[in-house]
C-alpha cells in the first residue's frame, strides 16, 4: 500500500512569488491534516479536513494560506504571496475515519524555501 | 493551550548504554500521548503510543500524570536508535491536532 505523498519534495522560490504543494493521503484516510517544522522549531500544526471540510484550522498563520482539498481527495496548501519566514517543512499525514484517534501516518515532507 | 517541552535538542550516548528522552507537558485536560521518531532520509513515523503500553524496538515510555511526563526509555541503545524523537501530545476528546515538542537528536556511538 502506498503510503502518503507530497509533491514537490523541495521548493525555492522568491519573496513574493506563489507556491503550491501537494498531499496524496492514503487511500481512503478521510482525515488529511498540515503540519510545518520552520526551521529551529517544532512542528506545528496548521490545518485538520475530514474529507472535503475543514474541520480545524486555527493553526493557520494568516491569509498568504490557502488550503484546499476537493473532492475529499487529495489536497493543496497555496502560499501567496511567500514571505522568508515561510520557508520550512511542510507535512501531510492521514488516517481513517475513525473518530479521527487512529495513528496519523505522515508523508516526507516538502521543504519549502523562500528567498 | 497544550505544551510539550523536549529539554534536550541533542543527546549522545555509547552503544549498550542505556539511553531516557525527556519528554514534559501542559494541558488541562486529558491527554494522548506519542513518541515520534525520524530516522535519516525516512518519514516521521509512530514509535509508541501510551494508551497501548507496548514496548517497541525496546523501547518504552510511561505516562506520569502527577510530574506530566512521558519520558521514552532503552536500557541498552543501539546504533541505529540514531535518529530525531519528538513526543507529541493530542486531545483525548477534541481537537485531533497533534501538538509537538522541538525534538530531541540522539545520537548512539559506536
Amino acid at each position: 500500500e502506498a503510503g502518503v505523498t507530497q509533491f514537490p519534495s523541495h521548493s525555492v522560490i522568491e519573496k513574493g512569488q506563489t507556491v503550491t504543494l501537494r498531499c496524496d493521503p492514503i487511500s481512503g484516510h478521510d482525515n488529511l491534516y498540515w503540519y510545518r517544522r520552520v526551521m529551529g522549531k517544532e512542528i506545528k500544526f496548521l490545518l485538520h479536513f475530514v474529507k472535503e471540510s475543514k474541520q480545524d484550522e486555527s493553526g493557520m498563520p494568516n491569509n498568504r494560506f490557502l488550503a484546499e482539498r476537493t473532492g475529499g481527495t487529495y489536497s493543496t496548501l497555496k502560499v501567496q504571496p511567500a514571505e522568508l519566514e515561510d520557508s520550512g517543512v511542510y507535512f501531510c499525514a492521514s488516517s481513517p475515519l475513525d473518530g479521527g484517534r487512529d495513528e496519523q501516518y505522515f508523508g516526507p515532507g516538502t521543504r519549502l524555501t523562500v528567498t | 493551550a497544550q505544551r510539550v517541552t523536549q529539554p534536550e535538542k541533542l543527546l549522545s550516548v555509547f552503544k549498550g548504554a542505556p539511553v531516557e528522552l525527556k519528554c514534559n507537558y501542559s494541558y488541562s485536560g486529558s491527554p494522548e500521548l506519542f513518541w515520534y521518531v525520524q530516522y535519516s532520509r525516512q518519514r516521521l513515523q509512530l514509535l509508541l503510543r501510551h494508551i497501548s503500553r507496548e514496548s517497541i524496538k525496546g523501547f518504552t515510555a510511561d505516562l506520569n500524570k502527577g510530574e506530566t511526563s512521558f519520558h521514552l526509555k532503552k536500557p541498552f541503545a543501539q546504533e541505529e536508535d540514531s535518529a530525531m524523537y519528538y513526543c507529541a501530545l493530542r486531545a483525548i476528546q477534541g481537537a485531533q491536532k497533534l501538538v509537538f515538542g522541538q525534538g530531541t537528536r540522539l545520537t548512539i556511538n559506536p
